[in-house]
C-alpha cells in the first residue's frame, strides 16, 4: 500500500518570533540557490534567491545567508506570520546543468498564534 | 492570470491506463521543466526544454513517460500503461534564459496529482 505521513524537519514557532530554516547542500559546484515556499496542495513559489558569489541576501522579512566554506544555506523570516506557515524547501542549481534546480527535503513551519 | 497553468489539477485513474497532463507556461518564457513531487519530498527533476527542443531527461523519466513541446509553447506529458508508483504530483515549471540574460528562477504551476488505483 502507499505510504503516508511526512518525515520532513519541522519547526514550530510563535507569530511574532523570528524563525531560522537551514539547507545543507553537498555540490561544491552549485552557485545559484533559491528558497521555496510551497503551501499545502499548491505549487513550490519563489522567495528568494542568492548566487555563490554572495553570501547574504536580503527581501522583505526574509533573509538568506549562504556559507560556502560548510556548504550550509540559512533562511531567516522576521516577525513570523500564520500565513508563513507551508514547506519550506532549499533548490541548487549546480554549474552547468542549466538551471535544473535540485531540491532538498523541505522542512515544514508550523506558526502557532 | 498570468502565471503556469497545468490541467487537470487533479486525476484518477485505473493502473493500465493512459494519462496526459498539459502544462502552459508564462508566455515569454523559452525554458520549461517537469518535475514530480511525492508526498513528503521535495520535487525531483524529470524533464526540460528550451523553445521545442528536449535538451535533457533524467532518468527517473521511464519508457512509459513522454513528454512534448511542440510549438514551444505549451506542453505534454504523457504516462501511459500507468503504474501505482507513478501516484505523485506533477509540476510544470518554466523560465526564461537566453545566454547570461534571465535568472534561473523558476515559475512553477500548481501542479497536477495523480492518484493510479
Amino acid at each position: 500500500g502507499e505510504s503516508v505521513g511526512l518525515h520532513l524537519p519541522t519547526l514550530s514557532v510563535q507569530e511574532g518570533d523570528n524563525s531560522i530554516i537551514n539547507c545543507a547542500y553537498s555540490n561544491s559546484a552549485s552557485d545559484y540557490f533559491i528558497w521555496y515556499k510551497q503551501e499545502s496542495g499548491k505549487g513550490p513559489q519563489f522567495i528568494i534567491d542568492i548566487r555563490s558569489n554572495m553570501d547574504k541576501r536580503q527581501g522583505q522579512r526574509v533573509t538568506v545567508l549562504l556559507n560556502k566554506t560548510v556548504k550550509h544555506l540559512s533562511l531567516q523570516i522576521a516577525a513570523t506570520q500564520p500565513g508563513d506557515s507551508a514547506v519550506y524547501f532549499c533548490a541548487e542549481n549546480i554549474r552547468g546543468s542549466n538551471y535544473k534546480l535540485t531540491f532538498g527535503k523541505g522542512t515544514l513551519l508550523t506558526v502557532n498564534p | 492570470d498570468t502565471g503556469v497553468s497545468q490541467n487537470p489539477r487533479h486525476k484518477i485513474t485505473k493502473r493500465g491506463q493512459n494519462v496526459t497532463f498539459r502544462c502552459d507556461p508564462i508566455s515569454e518564457h523559452n525554458r520549461l521543466y517537469w518535475y514530480r513531487q511525492t508526498l513528503g519530498q521535495g520535487p525531483e527533476f524529470l524533464t526540460y526544454f528550451q523553445n521545442e527542443a528536449q535538451l535533457e531527461k533524467s532518468r527517473l523519466l521511464s519508457d512509459r513517460f513522454s513528454a512534448e513541446r511542440p510549438k514551444g509553447s505549451f506542453s505534454t506529458l504523457e504516462i501511459q500503461r500507468t503504474e501505482q508508483g507513478d501516484s505523485a504530483m506533477y509540476l510544470c515549471a518554466s523560465s526564461f534564459r537566453l545566454g547570461l540574460q534571465g535568472t534561473g528562477e523558476l515559475f512553477f504551476g500548481e501542479g497536477s496529482r495523480l492518484t493510479v488505483l
